[in-house]
């Protein structure tokens, strides 16, 4: 089945960009999604891309997306100390089930 | 309020219990998900509704979980004999199935099982 892979951990400078990855391996995905989890919130989604895209762009927040390699990332400008949370990657399955990463837990230093 | 929403959010059980957790999802959206967050671990998919069936059943581990969604909007995922490995956070997304398919998530039951 499916499998979606980021790495655990990413601790950034507040000021400095954050660039988190993610790598799938089902190519038929329509969707591919960024979430984000704080501490004892919910899941939110911050941004999707479409598979025929290359990359989106919405205020800080950039996606790319390399079809060829099965790799996607979130990057975050000027990363302030409350983008620390977990971010997931989750790829859009059958029926519009989504298939998440494991997490990668970004920590922002003063 | 206009998100989804899951009742209870915290439950406590014994091995061998049943329970059952309940989720609003948001109004008019057709598409129902469950899924299950282990400690340190992403969302796992469970089973998804469209309307008042389940289109996909795929991920329910075994038959001791169940779930329902009669009227086409809240949904019960009930558990019987429940064991200490069903123990997590249990969330509910809701779909309105349009451009980008976006769930919007609840913000989960914690369930415990002692």
């Amino acid at each position: 089945g499916e499998d979606v892979e980021q790495s655990l951990f990413l601790s950034v400078r507040e000021g400095d960009s954050s660039v988190i990855n993610c790598t799938y391996t089902d190519s038929s995905s329509t969707y591919l999604y960024w979430y984000k989890q704080e501490p004892g919130a919910g899941l939110q989604l911050l941004t999707y891309i479409f598979s025929n895209m290359d990359m989106k762009q919405d205020q800080r927040l950039t996606v790319l997306l390399n079809k060829k390699d099965k790799h996607l990332s979130l990057r975050i400008a000027d990363t302030q100390t409350g983008d620390s949370a977990i971010y997931f990657c989750a790829v859009g399955g059958p029926g519009g089930k989504l298939i998440f990463g494991q997490g990668t837990e970004l920590s922002v230093k003063p | 309020g206009a998100g989804v929403s899951q009742t209870p959010s915290n439950k406590v059980t014994e091995k061998g219990k049943y329970v059952e957790l309940r989720c609003d999802p948001i109004s008019g959206h057709t598409a129902l998900y469950w899924y299950r967050q282990s400690l340190g671990q992403g969302p796992e998919f469970l089973i998804y509704f469209q309307g008042t069936g389940a289109a996909d059943d795929s991920g329910l581990p075994n038959d001791r979980f169940f779930a329902v969604r009669p009227e086409g909007s809240v949904s019960t995922l009930k558990i019987q004999r429940t064991e200490r490995g069903d123990s997590a956070v249990y969330l509910c997304a809701s779909s309105s199935g349009g451009s980008g398919n976006e769930q919007f998530f609840g913000p989960g039951t914690r369930l415990t099982v002692l």
